[in-house]
């Protein structure tokens, strides 16, 4: 069974900072991982969507890596603001877009602090 | 592209009452999924449609959980005889189909039950 781990659960840094967010990953084979962002009591909004085939994808400030073989993908956000404060969720797709859906871990609860 | 709409965004109900969400998935999504996310932890998939055939609810909670999609397009999620426990947030996304497609996702509906 497929698992999900982020490290930290929850950081605090001060703004300007840069920071790196974790995700693990069980079972190597994937067919993509996706990071998300959750603002409390809202629903999610896709970050970064990076490909088996894929090692990183770039948007803004943000930065995803992959690597599948060691079951590990990490988010890159330069020069943090008070707006990225949120929750950021990473998941896995195992089967396609079919019928396991993703696998999320719990989150990293992110405030920059001003 | 007006994205994932859900409704309502909040319910509030009595033990024992059933419920009905709504999902309006992009208009040309084929595939739909529901997810149930609890305080602290990420969403866990339910059920996954594609056009109008739910081909995948084994994941649903119990018995007292039903989806439909009945045109291929808006879906509806269903819980009989509500319990304390049911109380979370219910998380609906759409896909082109992955893994070259991402997953979009509504805002949620905001279940408590007292």
């Amino acid at each position: 069974k497929q698992e999900v781990t982020q490290i930290p659960a929850a950081l605090s840094v001060p703004e300007g900072e840069n920071l790196v967010l974790n995700c693990s990953f069980t079972d190597s084979a994937i067919y993509n991982l996706q990071w998300f962002r959750q603002d409390p009591g809202k629903g999610l909004t896709s970050l970064l969507l990076i490909q088996s085939s894929q090692r990183e994808q770039t948007s803004g400030r943000l930065n995803a890596s992959l690597d599948k073989s060691s079951g590990r993908s990490t988010l890159y956000i330069a020069a943090s603001q008070p707006g990225d404060s949120a929750t950021y969720l990473c998941a896995v797709d195992i089967s396609g877009g079919g019928a396991d859906g993703l696998t999320f871990g719990k989150g990293t609860h992110l405030i920059i602090q001003p | 592209d007006t994205g994932v709409s859900q409704d309502p965004r909040h319910k509030i109900t009595k033990r024992g009452q059933n419920v009905t969400f709504r999902c309006d998935p992009i208009s040309e999504h084929n595939r739909l999924y529901w997810y149930r996310q609890t305080l602290g932890q990420g969403p866990e998939f339910l059920t996954y449609f594609q056009n109008e055939a739910q081909l995948e609810k084994s994941r649903l909670l119990s018995d007292r959980f039903s989806a439909e999609r009945p045109k291929g397009s808006f879906s509806t999620l269903e819980i009989q005889r509500t319990e304390q426990g049911d109380s979370a947030m219910y998380l609906c996304a759409s896909s082109l189909g992955p893994p070259d497609y991402g997953y979009t996702f509504g805002s949620g509906t905001r279940l408590t039950v007292v």
